[in-house]
């Protein structure tokens, strides 16, 4: 079976801070995607990125930057300098490669930045 | 633009009662998908779709209905079965390749009065 978590339930910090959200998972496939979504107040989740298995690569976009880490099972997303606008609830997905694209969700880390 | 429209955006329903949430899309993408979000919790799978005309129950399927007669759209029923359905629920879609990710509507948030 297939598992996301997301300990950190809330998070508060103010502008301009670093800011990380953990998230750990659980699979017994050896190929898989990792996704991160963002979820604003307006509901709807935006996609921030999708991390096949194989690539362990970091990546950075912008003021986002994401940690895999295989050996740990971890794919942790820091953002850097926060704004408020970054405020929102951060979702971290978890699906197999192959078959119905199903996702795995964590429980959600709820990200406050205070002006 | 293309995109995943729900609607309503809130509803309310009463006890015993069935209502029925819309999902349309017109990305031309083949699969769809039904999530429920309670507070607190992830994104929880009520029903999928890859095809017209099939669909496959999630991980909490009970109490729930859907159809796919068309591509565009996939509608879901919350049936009186359903103890709990206040929540907020989500559609999506997906390609069919491997390499892409879901696109979110912006959901509907569902009330029993």
């Amino acid at each position: 079976a297939q598992k996301v978590t997301q300990a950190q339930t809330e998070i508060s910090v103010v502008e301009k801070e670093d800011v990380t959200l953990d998230c750990v998972y659980e699979t017994r496939d050896t190929t898989y995607y990792l996704f991160w979504y963002k979820q604003p107040p307006s509901g709807e989740l935006v996609f921030l990125i999708r991390r096949n298995s194989f690539d362990e690569q970091n990546e950075i976009s912008g003021r986002y930057s994401w940690n895999f880490q295989k050996s740990t099972s971890s794919f942790n997303f820091t953002i850097t300098a926060s704004q408020v606008v970054d405020s929102a609830v951060y979702f971290c997905a978890l699906r197999k490669i192959q078959g119905a694209q199903k996702l795995v969700f964590g429980q959600g880390t709820r990200l406050t930045i205070n002006p | 633009d293309g995109g995943i429209t729900q609607s309503p955006k809130y509803l309310f329903r009463k006890e015993g009662q069935n209502v029925t949430l819309s999902c349309e899309q017109n990305l031309n993408h083949d699969a769809m998908y039904w999530y429920r979000q309670d507070p607190g919790q992830g994104l929880r799978l009520i029903y999928y779709s890859q095809i017209v005309n099939d669909f496959q129950k999630g991980d909490i399927a009970e109490g729930y209905s859907v159809s796919r007669e068309k591509k565009e759209s996939f509608p879901l029923t919350v049936t009186s079965a359903q103890k709990n359905p206040t929540a907020f629920y989500l559609c999506a879609s997906t390609a069919l390749r491997s390499d892409t990710e879901a696109f979110f509507g912006q959901g509907t948030r569902l009330t029993v009065v």
